[in-house]
């Protein structure tokens, strides 16, 4: 069981390009999340999804897509990356339990650097 | 809105002592789970403790427990017998009883001094 998995671990971008953060779960969970991580603001929440075929914007979804189109993965789409997302991306999943979400466990993280 | 606040940005204490992080959090919400994550240095977050709200008792994991006081909105987590290992980025949590999105606070740097 490899839990949640992220790649890459480290990319560096440069104005205007685009990229695919990627994030897979073999532990069969309907829901999974995007977070970015900034000094001094916790983790913010940028899209999530219910179920395949599901999603739905989180707090600050402005300039990433996001399918889901299997129950395994969730990526992320930056079109056109600019440097205000710099940032640290956390994936994170969980399942239900009697109508309820379960806790949510988290990827290792991909760091992005927009120059 | 649900906001979560950590007003501790950076705590230290020695080994094998205890240390209390604080946080404090808003809702109208009557029903609701609060959480502590650990980010140690490698990034990873780590679920530490979860409490569900119509619990009174206080959740306990091993060297770590938490203060739960509902009426005040306070969730602080205790941390006993401090380790080496222990040093890292914590961060207390807030989600609805029927949601699915986790609201954070901006984290406390835990440093253990030998």
């Amino acid at each position: 069981n490899a839990g949640v998995t992220q790649t890459p671990k480290f990319q560096v971008l440069k104005t205007g390009q685009s990229m695919t953060l990627q994030c897979a779960q073999d532990m069969n969970h309907e829901y999974m999340s995007w977070y970015r991580q900034d000094p001094g603001m916790g983790l913010r929440l940028i899209h999530y999804s219910v179920g395949a075929g599901i999603t739905d914007q989180g707090e600050v979804p402005n300039g990433y897509n996001v399918s889901r189109s299997t129950t395994e993965d969730f990526p992320l789409r930056l079109l056109s990356a600019a440097p205000s997302q710099t940032s640290v991306y956390f994936c994170a999943s969980s399942g239900v339990d009697g109508g309820r979400w379960e806790t949510q466990y988290f990827g290792p993280g991909t760091r992005l650097l927009v120059l | 809105a649900q906001t979560v606040t950590q007003s501790q940005p950076e705590m230290s204490v020695q080994e094998a002592e205890t240390v209390t992080l604080s946080c404090t959090y808003d809702t109208s919400e009557n029903n609701y789970y609060l959480f502590w994550y650990k980010q140690p240095p490698s990034r990873q977050m780590i679920l530490v403790i979860r409490q569900e709200a119509y619990k009174q008792q206080n959740a306990t994991e091993n060297r770590f427990s938490v203060n739960f006081q509902k009426a005040a909105k306070s969730f602080s987590l205790k941390i006993s017998d401090s380790q080496l290992g222990d040093t890292a980025m914590y961060f207390c949590a807030f989600m609805k009883w029927s949601g699915n999105k986790l609201v954070f606070g901006a984290g406390t740097i835990l440093r253990v001094k030998s």
